[in-house]
């Protein structure tokens, strides 16, 4: 069974600093691997996913997220972090025998000025 | 012209009470789930319907009923709320792999 694992609970950065968020997953075979934000009193909107192919792929909102099989993680990263970039992130993993999300415990990220 | 809806936003009740969340989706996907967020933002799967038909349905207890009238929408039913089921569900779609949630509805068991 796949699961998923973030190992930031909150991470807190500085407007303008640059942004890593882990992810690692465990699934035997290639994974599906999604990125999803959660803005406060919202739902969960996609920022980018993974399903084959190129290893760094490119999100919505300046984000990307590099797929690296031999480390089984799938980070979340952006140059830049605006103030609006303050949400819960959940990454997420699917398998090709499911239609079945499993989703990480998310990270909460706080920007400040 | 939002993609996923859920109603009620918000629902509070009394323990014991039975309560209905609605779901409509207009993006024309075959696929339909409930998930359930709890207080520390753990997001875990419920059910999901493909196409009317139940698929998946991960060892929630009974009082928990969804029902699919047609493709574009998924109801969840709950009979003798508990304050545990105090939480956000999430009604989500998928025509792929690619989930496509609605803004949720907290339910909120006094």
């Amino acid at each position: 069974a796949q699961s998923v694992t973030q190992p930031d609970i909150h991470i807190t950065v500085s407007e303008g600093a640059s942004l890593e968020l882990r992810c690692n997953y465990s699934y035997g075979a290639t994974p599906y691997l999604f990125w999803y934000v959660q803005s406060p009193g919202q739902g969960l909107q996609l920022l980018l996913k993974y399903f084959s192919g190129d290893t760094l792929v490119q999100g919505i909102k300046g984000f990307e997220a590099e797929f690296k099989r031999s480390q089984s993680s799938f980070n979340l990263r952006k140059p830049s972090v605006h103030w609006s970039d303050a949400a819960e992130y959940f990454c997420a993993v699917g398998a090709s025998n499911t239609d079945k999300l499993i989703f990480g415990t998310g990270t909460r990220l706080q920007v400040f000025p | 012209d939002t993609a996923v809806s859920q109603t009620p936003k918000y629902l509070v009740t009394q323990m014991g009470n039975d309560k209905s969340i609605k779901c409509e989706q207009n993006l024309g996907h075959d696929t339909m789930y409930w998930y359930k967020q709890d207080s520390k933002k753990f997001l875990k799967i419920m059910f999901s319907y493909n196409n009317k038909e139940l698929i998946i349905n991960e060892t929630v207890p009974n009082r928990f009923s969804p029902k699919s009238p047609d493709k574009a929408h998924l109801n969840l039913h709950i009979n003798s709320l508990e304050l545990g089921d105090s939480a956000v569900y999430f009604c989500a779609s998928s025509g792929g792999r690619e989930l496509f949630f609605g803004e949720g509805s907290r339910l909120t068991v006094l």
